[in-house]
């Protein structure tokens, strides 16, 4: 089965500071892995993605994240943090392969950037 | 394009009502998921479609709740009769099996069980 952990409730940085935000998953075979992030009272938005390829994949806004095949980790990063940064984000998981479409979303991260 | 809307943003209704959400996907998408979001449980699907039919639908609570998908433009998740545990947000996503990957959300509909 599918699953996804984001082992931190909560991640606090300041302006300028670099970010990374965890993510570990678990699938049998090949994962595509995502992360979203979600304003107050808004949906989530699709911020990068995994499929395959190289293991450094860059997103909007500046956002980057590491695919780590042996640790099982796909963490985001940012160089430096903005205050319009702070949101929730979600890691996520789908197998490959599977015939189906079905997403596991892991449990949120609140980013708060201090100026 | 629009992106994926819902309606209503809001909803107030008593206990034993029956609630109505509804969901128009993006154009040329031929998947759709219907999500619920609340502080305790997170974010959890509820049920998707393939091409207007049911896939997995594993994640309803219970047999108050159901979902249809008439055509590739519309989709409604009902609970009848409603109760105050199901208020929570509520997310349709919609997605694409040829190139894409990624799901596109609605706003949300945020439904408040009195």
């Amino acid at each position: 089965a599918q699953s996804v952990a984001q082992p931190e409730d909560q991640v606090n940085v300041a302006e300028g500071n670099p970010l990374t935000v965890k993510c570990t998953y678990s699938v049998s075979g090949n994962p595509y892995l995502f992360w979203y992030v979600q304003y107050p009272n808004r949906g989530l938005q699709f911020l990068l993605k995994y499929i395959t390829g190289d293991n450094l994949v860059k997103g909007s806004y500046g956002f980057e994240a590491e695919f780590n095949k042996s640790q099982t980790s796909f963490h985001l990063k940012k160089p430096s943090a903005l205050v319009s940064d702070s949101a929730l984000y979600f890691c996520a998981v789908r197998e490959v392969g599977t015939g189906g479409f079905k997403t596991i979303f892991g449990a949120g991260t609140r980013l708060f950037v201090k100026a | 394009d629009a992106g994926v809307i819902q309606s209503p943003r809001h909803e107030v209704t008593e206990m034993g009502q029956e609630v109505t959400l509804r969901c128009k996907p993006i154009s040329g998408h031929d998947y759709l998921f219907w999500y619920r979001q609340t502080m305790m449980r997170g974010l959890e699907l509820l049920i998707y479609f393939n091409n207007n039919v049911p896939i997995d639908d594993s994640g309803m609570p219970e047999d108050r709740f159901s979902a249809k998908m008439p055509n590739a433009s519309f989709s409604t998740l009902k609970i009848q009769p409603s109760e105050p545990r199901d208020s929570a947000v509520y997310f349709c996503a919609s997605s694409s099996s040829t190139g894409e990957y990624e799901q596109y959300f609605g706003p949300g509909t945020r439904l408040t069980v009195t």
